[in-house]
């Protein structure tokens, strides 16, 4: 099976613009979470999919949304960029939720300047 | 909140030496935790999970829940285990915050 795709690797914005990041699971995953991965932070968890419908939720501000469709694809939003937001985003799937193994995509690069 | 903490950021042993690798939960119930590992340029990846009891890389961890830990540990470390490490809750029910574990690099010197 294909991993877990993300698209775009890299992206260069400036604050205050917004941004959209695409991941595709692996076939058959029904849940999708994304990370937040920083040298400082480490990793931090933003939300979880499952369904098309929010599972769980990190402290992150609403500037953070996303979604999940139909063929549980996903995307998330960041609007409102601040330079903060610059990090390498992590994208996990898994065949459920709660205590399943997650696998994790390559992730995308956002620097905001 | 589902939050596991693990206190040290960096953790630099010799080649041969043991390993521990400290997390700590503090969330009530029976806790489902995760070791992911990173390795350079690799994406992030399951270690091992404590529900399966399994030793991975010689790696193993216990569940301690008078301590509330879930410590990682090799009796003898190689060069190949040098990577960053993370301690991971799992959503046992919707509408929690999981809070993972900052990671731990872990550099084996040769």
């Amino acid at each position: 099976k294909a991993g877990v795709t993300q698209t775009p690797r890299y992206l260069i914005k400036t604050r205050g613009q917004q941004v959209t990041l695409s991941c595709s699971p692996i076939s058959g995953h029904r849940s999708v979470s994304w990370y937040q991965q920083t040298p400082g932070q480490g990793l931090q968890f933003l939300f979880e999919y499952f369904s098309e419908t929010q599972r769980n939720k990190g402290n992150f501000p609403g500037r953070f949304s996303g979604r999940q469709f139909s063929n549980s694809r996903s995307e998330m939003n960041v609007s409102t960029l601040e330079l903060g937001d610059s990090a390498l985003y992590l994208c996990a799937s898994s065949f459920r939720t709660g205590e399943e193994t997650q696998y994790f995509g390559p992730g995308t690069r956002l620097l905001v300047l | 909140a589902q939050r596991v903490t693990q206190p040290e950021k960096l953790l630099s042993v010799f080649k041969g030496a043991p390993v521990e690798l400290k997390c700590n939960y503090s969330y009530s119930g029976s806790p489902e935790l995760f070791w992911y590992v990173q390795y350079s340029r690799q994406r992030l990846q399951l270690l091992l999970r404590h529900i399966s009891r399994e030793s991975i890389k010689g790696f193993t961890a216990d569940l301690n829940k008078g301590e509330t830990s879930f410590h990682l540990k090799k009796p003898f470390a190689q060069e190949e285990d040098s990577a960053m490490y993370y301690c991971a809750p799992a959503a046992m029910d919707s509408n929690y915050q999981l809070i993972w574990g900052a990671g731990t690099k872990l550099i084996i010197k040769p």
